[in-house]
Formats: structure tokens, C-alpha cells, sequence
């Protein structure tokens, strides 16, 4: 899987829409970009994943460059319970066995303030 | 409902003991993992099953069983317990595993 890099923090006005970047500049065709977030003392949660086209889902939005090398995960409107450590990760979609799993690195922590 | 569920939540235990904690999922998902999230938050892979049958099996001590009774379940048994091993356990599944991945809450694994 490509390497991902986030920065290590961010910090956001409730309310206000959070912009979370991620670079994968080594981002292979059939590889996709999915972002999970940690909530503390929580599990993973699945946020949003995409290919090369923006998405959109009830959580959040993904812008991805045209050339791919880069993404940003948008929360429109960050409350409180958005706290959170953000994961960008790519991996092949369509492949089995070793694919399957989801290597995380650092990830951001998002501190959604007041 | 709780769509992935581990017990017990928290499990603290003395070096060399024989523990296991168990995993249910009720989203009717073909592919199970463990996960293992040490003290420096890094979330790392352990094991995957599919259909009951593993299909991965990272550098992991060879102290650490899973099993898969049927694909609803996936148990995860460590013999010896050392201290290294404590940290927090994720069990997570997915329809396949090329799927969004749901994840448990965790079990918190402390050793004495």
C-alpha cells in the first residue's frame, strides 16, 4: 500500500468545516483513497473512500487532485463528537488475500473547539 | 444493536496466564480481523479470516490463535501472556475484504 502523510494535529471551530489533507504521492492506478477516524477509547469508524472522482456521504466530502497525489477530507460542519484522529489510507480495492487488510499510519487528531 | 461486539472490554491478567476474547458479528459480513493498537496508538493487523479460512497472518507469535468456529465469530486465544502484549484489540469485519471495514470497541488487554 502507498505511503500516506497527514499532518500530526489540526484544530476547528465548532461549526465551521473542517479540512483535513493527505498526501499519497506515490499512489498507485488501482489503488483508493479511504479515510476512517478514531474517536478516543472507540474503535475505528469508516468515514468515506474514493478513486479519483470527489464523493460525498452523510459524514463527509472527499476532494482528490486530478493527478491523485493528494486528498482532502472536508466535515462541513465540525461539532464537538468530530474530535477524532483521522486515518488516510490507500490500498487496491479489487485484490484479495494480503490486500485485505488496512495499514494505518499516524493519522491527524482533529480538535474540534468551542 | 451492536454490529461487531467483543467481550470481555477490559481484561487484566497476570504474566503467563492463558486468556481469550471472543468476537461476534451479527452484519452477516464474510470477513473478520483482529487488529492490535499498542501504547503508541499504532494500529496494526494480527489476523484475517474469510469464510472461516485465514487469509492473513502477519509476524505475530505464534502464541496468538485465532479460530473461527463459523463466520460470525472470530475468537482470538494467547497463551503466556507477556507483558508486551498488553495493549488494545480490535476485532473488526466486512461483507468481503474489499469492503468498508466495521470495527468493535475493543478489548483493553493489561498485564501484571
Amino acid at each position: 500500500d502507498a505511503k500516506t502523510t497527514q499532518p500530526t494535529s489540526m484544530d476547528c471551530a465548532e461549526g465551521r468545516a473542517a479540512n483535513l489533507p493527505c498526501n499519497h504521492s506515490t499512489i498507485s492506478g488501482n489503488e483508493y483513497v479511504y479515510w476512517y477516524r478514531q474517536i478516543h477509547s472507540q474503535g475505528p469508524q469508516y468515514i468515506i473512500h474514493g478513486l479519483k472522482n470527489n464523493e460525498t456521504n452523510e459524514m463527509a466530502s472527499l476532494i482528490i487532485t486530478e493527478d491523485r497525489k493528494s486528498s482532502t477530507l472536508i466535515l462541513p460542519h465540525a461539532t464537538l463528537r468530530d474530535t477524532a484522529v483521522y486515518y488516510c489510507i490507500v490500498r487496491v480495492l479489487n485484490s484479495g488475500g494480503s490486500n485485505y487488510k488496512l495499514t494505518f499510519g499516524k493519522g491527524t487528531l482533529l480538535t474540534v473547539n468551542p | 444493536d451492536t454490529a461487531v461486539s467483543q467481550t470481555p472490554k477490559y481484561l487484566v491478567t497476570q504474566m503467563g496466564n492463558d486468556k481469550s476474547i471472543k468476537c461476534e458479528q451479527n452484519l452477516g459480513h464474510d470477513t473478520m480481523y483482529w487488529y492490535k493498537q499498542d501504547s503508541k496508538k499504532f494500529l496494526k493487523i494480527m489476523f484475517s479470516y474469510n469464510n472461516k479460512e485465514l487469509i492473513i497472518n502477519e509476524t505475530v507469535p505464534n502464541r496468538f490463535s485465532p479460530k473461527s468456529p463459523d463466520k460470525a465469530h472470530l475468537n482470538l486465544h494467547i497463551n503466556s501472556l507477556e507483558l508486551g502484549d498488553s495493549a488494545v484489540y480490535f476485532c473488526a469485519s466486512s461483507q468481503k475484504g474489499n469492503q468498508p471495514q466495521h470495527f468493535g470497541d475493543g478489548t483493553r488487554l493489561s498485564i501484571l
